[in-house]
């Protein structure tokens, strides 16, 4: 059973589409994130969300967004792709309780190609 | 705001070698700290965390102690192995919003 579970894996499309990225955990965590990850490693937050609490980077371009239909989902939604939205990106959760001392469980990444 | 620095890699070492992968941090406060590892095609998964001044977190073999005079965690391992090459991410978390913040990522590579 995997825990935090993206689709799709990897993800090719052209300039000025719009793509989704979906996410789902299964482990009863409280809050969800999005990370970004580039062709050299960084890894940036983009968005941390629970149920009382949409955090946003303020350097995401409002290109992106999330969706959250349930506790259990968070989707990454990203309009008119560019060229500099090639990454992988990362879903991840955790428990609001245990944000300071406690872990992220990751998904396996979605890796998106802009060409 | 919340910062972590690690030494540039890749860091490439022979089987048995000692590492040390070095990380400071900027931060007010008492944050706690986190070492994740990458392995090539997956998620990042936690391998070790310590949430005080002086604590030391360990697993598999890895160890980081918490040094808040020198805000340094850095990762050591006595013998590494082939298996340990992986992406290592220091990552340290606090009060306000406790989105971790993560370092840059040291690449780490073994050979036999």
């Amino acid at each position: 059973d995997t825990a935090v579970s993206q689709t799709p894996k990897y993800l090719v499309t052209q300039m000025g589409n719009d793509k989704s990225i979906k996410c789902e955990q299964n482990l009863g965590h409280d809050t969800m994130y999005w990370y970004k990850q580039d062709s050299k490693k960084f890894l940036k937050i983009m968005f941390s969300y629970n149920n009382k609490e949409l955090i946003i980077n303020e350097t995401v371009p409002n290109r992106f967004s999330p969706k959250s239909p349930d506790k259990a989902h968070l989707n990454l939604h990203i309009n008119s792709l560019e060229l500099g939205d090639s990454a992988v990106y990362f879903c991840a959760s955790s428990q609001v309780r245990d944000r300071l001392t406690g872990e992220l469980f990751f998904g396996e990444g979605s890796r998106l190609t802009v060409l | 705001g919340n910062s972590v620095t690690q030494m540039e890699g890749p860091v490439t070492l022979s089987e048995e070698a000692f590492l040390t992968i070095n990380c400071t941090y900027t931060a007010t406060g008492y944050p706690s700290l986190f070492w994740y590892v990458q392995y090539p095609g997956e998620g990042l998964q936690l391998l070790l965390k310590a949430t005080k001044a002086d604590d030391k977190g360990s697993n598999k073999g890895f160890e980081a102690t918490y040094r808040k005079e020198t805000t340094s965690f850095h990762l050591e391992k006595g013998s590494v192995q082939v298996s340990d090459s992986a992406v290592y991410f220091c990552a340290l978390s606090k009060g306000g919003s406790y989105i971790p913040t993560f370092g840059r990522g040291t690449s780490l590579i073994v050979h036999p």
